[in-house]
């Protein structure tokens, strides 16, 4: 089946840029959603549709793809940033849903 | 205020029934699917499956298919997640989250139940 691949971490200092990649096979051809789950809390969209902003999420989040990556990119990261971040496509080939294992941002 | 909400957390023992539920409020709840994601202890989101309350239409993870059963009763606004035989490795943070179509996004959430399965 589908498969998504997330680094397991990524660090990045105060008003910095994060940048969280996701790959998959020809993952440009698919609608890639993004999720920030804060510990003890439940995931929370933050980027749907590959690149489009749900209500209430601050134009710092931004997201692309292309070819066999999406990335998640946050800009002037803040101390509140620090997260779980999982990417998620849907795969028509098999009708399931699919997660990245999950990328643990850290805010130095 | 659109929301769902889900039943508090399980203690129960291996071979143990259960049936957890999710219950919408503030939309229509037919119009949107409800989805199951599992979360284990310090680990990632894995999804077990997805209902249609409007139809009964059912997904399911090839990972999940025959452990657990989904079903929704849409006159009370309602979706479950049923295990007919719990094991310790069911430990884990169960929600659900709606999305308007299978390959939408889940764009709200359930707070999560917490079932521990322990003899």
């Amino acid at each position: 089946s589908y498969v998504l691949t997330q680094p397991p971490s990524v660090s990045v200092a105060p008003g910095e840029t994060a940048s969280i990649s996701c790959g998959g096979n020809n993952i440009g051809s698919k609608n890639v959603h993004w999720y920030q789950q804060k510990p003890g809390q439940a995931p929370l969209l933050v980027i749907y549709h590959d690149s489009d902003r749900p209500s209430g999420i601050p134009e710092r989040f931004s997201g692309s793809n292309a070819g066999n990556a999406a990335t998640l990119t946050i800009n002037s990261v803040e101390a509140g940033d620090e997260a779980d971040y999982y990417c998620q496509v849907w795969d028509s080939y098999n009708d399931h849903v699919v997660f990245g294992g999950g990328t643990k941002l850290t805010v130095l | 205020e659109e929301q769902l909400v889900q039943s508090g957390s399980e203690v129960k023992k291996p071979g143990e029934s259960l049936r957890i539920s999710c219950t919408g409020s503030g939309y229509n709840f037919a119009n949107y699917w409800i989805g199951w994601v599992r979360q284990k202890p310090g680990k990632g989101l894995e999804w077990m499956g997805i209902i249609n309350p409007g139809d009964s239409d059912t997904r399911y993870s090839p990972s999940f298919r025959g452990q657990v059963t989904i079903s929704a009763d849409k006159s009370i606004s309602t979706a479950y997640l049923q295990w007919s035989s719990l094991k310790a490795s069911d430990t884990a943070i169960y929600f659900c989250a709606r999305q308007q179509e299978v390959m939408d996004p889940k764009d709200n959430w359930g707070q999560g139940t917490l079932v521990t399965v322990s003899s």
